[in-house]
């Protein structure tokens, strides 16, 4: 089946810093990708979706200079949380699709602020 | 804004059990996904359900979609530990997918 990897699977680092990750397709080309924030034990909300070569469209309230996406190519798109705090610690999830399958998710990157 | 309401929340259970979770909205969706999640990975697509009243089976788990296409319920039968997960369900198209807020599942051994 349809194969996402994201990449770090963990990332701890100090307040104020930028942390990027990763989402690559590996075995379709996903002209779509989604990106998810997960609270502990809760569902998983949809912060933006990205198509390739286009700009993401983010969903209400999601600042889009906080978390910068680029989908520079078909199997790769990068999610960017700038001057990252504590508040933003969070579990980010992202997924693939091409229209024609249903989406398929990487395993997510657990983020820490400290 | 199309929503799904997933009950129960949470639900704990012995080994050997059967239960069954369920996801309802007042919207028509034209398909729905049921998903688990493990801790600390991403969500595992189980199955879509596409046409009204379709009955899906995949082991011990028995999906069904409502006639009118509005919810959809998961069962499952001698619920085992390596069951344990979020369950959720999600719908609308490929490209945008609602989730519902999920129903955590515990089997005890």
């Amino acid at each position: 089946g349809a194969v996402v990897s994201q990449h770090p699977s963990w990332v701890i680092c100090k307040s104020g810093t930028s942390v990027k990750i990763e989402c690559r397709s590996l075995d379709f080309q996903a002209t779509t990708m989604f990106w998810y924030r997960q609270f502990p034990k809760q569902s998983l909300m949809l912060m933006a979706t990205s198509n390739e070569g286009s700009k993401a469209t983010y969903e209400q309230g999601v600042e889009k200079d906080k978390f910068l996406i680029n989908h520079a190519s078909l199997t790769l798109s990068t999610l960017t949380v700038t001057s990252a705090h504590p508040e933003d610690s969070s579990f980010y999830i992202c997924s693939g699709g091409d229209g024609n399958q249903p989406q398929h998710f990487g395993d997510g990157t657990r983020l820490s602020i400290l | 804004t199309q929503l799904l309401e997933q009950s129960p929340q949470f639900l704990s259970i012995q080994e050997g059990e059967n239960l069954t979770v369920y996801c309802n909205s007042s919207s028509v969706f034209s398909s729905l996904q049921w998903y688990r999640q493990e801790p600390g990975e991403g969500p595992v697509l189980l199955v879509t359900v596409v046409t009204g009243g379709e009955v899906k089976k995949l082991k011990r788990l028995t999906f069904q979609f409502g006639d009118a296409r509005k919810d959809s319920s998961l069962h499952i039968t001698a619920a085992q530990p390596g069951d344990t997960g979020l369950y959720l369900c999600a719908g609308g198209s490929n490209y945008k997918l609602t989730f519902g807020k999920g129903t955590l599942l515990t089997v005890n051994p």
